[in-house]
């Protein structure tokens, strides 16, 4: 089956530490994203990817980063200088960007990050 | 920076009665999507409109998009239980790579 898989689906953190949450894709799809969601505020962008070794901050970059070493995959490492990680993350793909009509983006299962 | 904010933020109604939820952007969008997120799972794409004045229409949902394209309504008749979720509206401005996500409106059905 095609689709988008994160892991691990939840994740609890020590404050101080790194870590990284997996996304892997085999839809074929160039554009990929990382999305955090927090209660009463919607999606928020964090970083994303048009192209494989390419990759833009998005509204809420600071205390992540990412790679795009392959075009199926793309991990978020959420860094101890993120002052509140705790929160739903998402990833995401499409076809592409930068198409004047859109595309359709594909969101996988999410990942639950706790900081304890 | 590009602004999507969508009221209300919550909505709850009686189950068969009627649900919009409205979506306006501080910025003219070349396209605007819809998304449903079910209680502890992930958004899924409902719709897309791009036309000024647009309206489609899925089953009991209706979709429009206004004529300066920078609001958009989804209105659900007849609601059922299966409607719960959270709608995201989500637009993209010419030009730009980037979908701005609604706040999302959070609806649940009284039985």
């Amino acid at each position: 089956d095609g689709g988008i898989t994160q892991s691990p689906k939840y994740l609890f953190r020590k404050e101080g530490q790194n870590v990284t949450l997996s996304c892997e894709q085999n839809l074929n799809h160039d554009a990929m994203y990382w999305y955090r969601q927090d209660p009463g505020q919607g999606l928020r962008l964090i970083y994303y990817s048009q192209i494989v070794n390419d990759f833009q901050k998005g509204d809420i970059a600071e205390g992540y980063s990412v790679s795009r070493e392959k075009k199926e995959s793309f991990p978020l490492t959420v860094t101890s200088a993120q002052k509140n990680p705790t929160a739903f993350y998402l990833c995401a793909s499409s076809i592409g960007s930068g198409d004047l009509y859109g595309n359709t983006i594909y969101f996988g299962e999410g990942s639950w990050l706790t900081v304890v | 920076g590009q602004q999507v904010m969508q009221i209300p933020q919550y909505q709850h109604v009686q189950e068969g009665e009627d649900f919009t939820t409205y979506c306006n952007s501080s910025t003219t969008l070349s396209n605007i999507q819809w998304y449903k997120q079910r209680p502890g799972g992930h958004p899924v794409f409902l719709i897309q409109l791009v036309k000024s004045g647009e309206v489609k229409k899925q089953k009991r949902l209706t979709f429009q998009f206004g004529e300066a394209k920078k609001n958009s309504s989804l209105h659900i008749t007849a609601t059922q239980t299966t409607d719960v979720g959270t709608y995201f509206c989500a637009g993209r401005n010419s030009g730009n790579e980037k979908l701005t996500f609604g706040t999302g409106t959070r609806l649940t059905i009284i039985p």
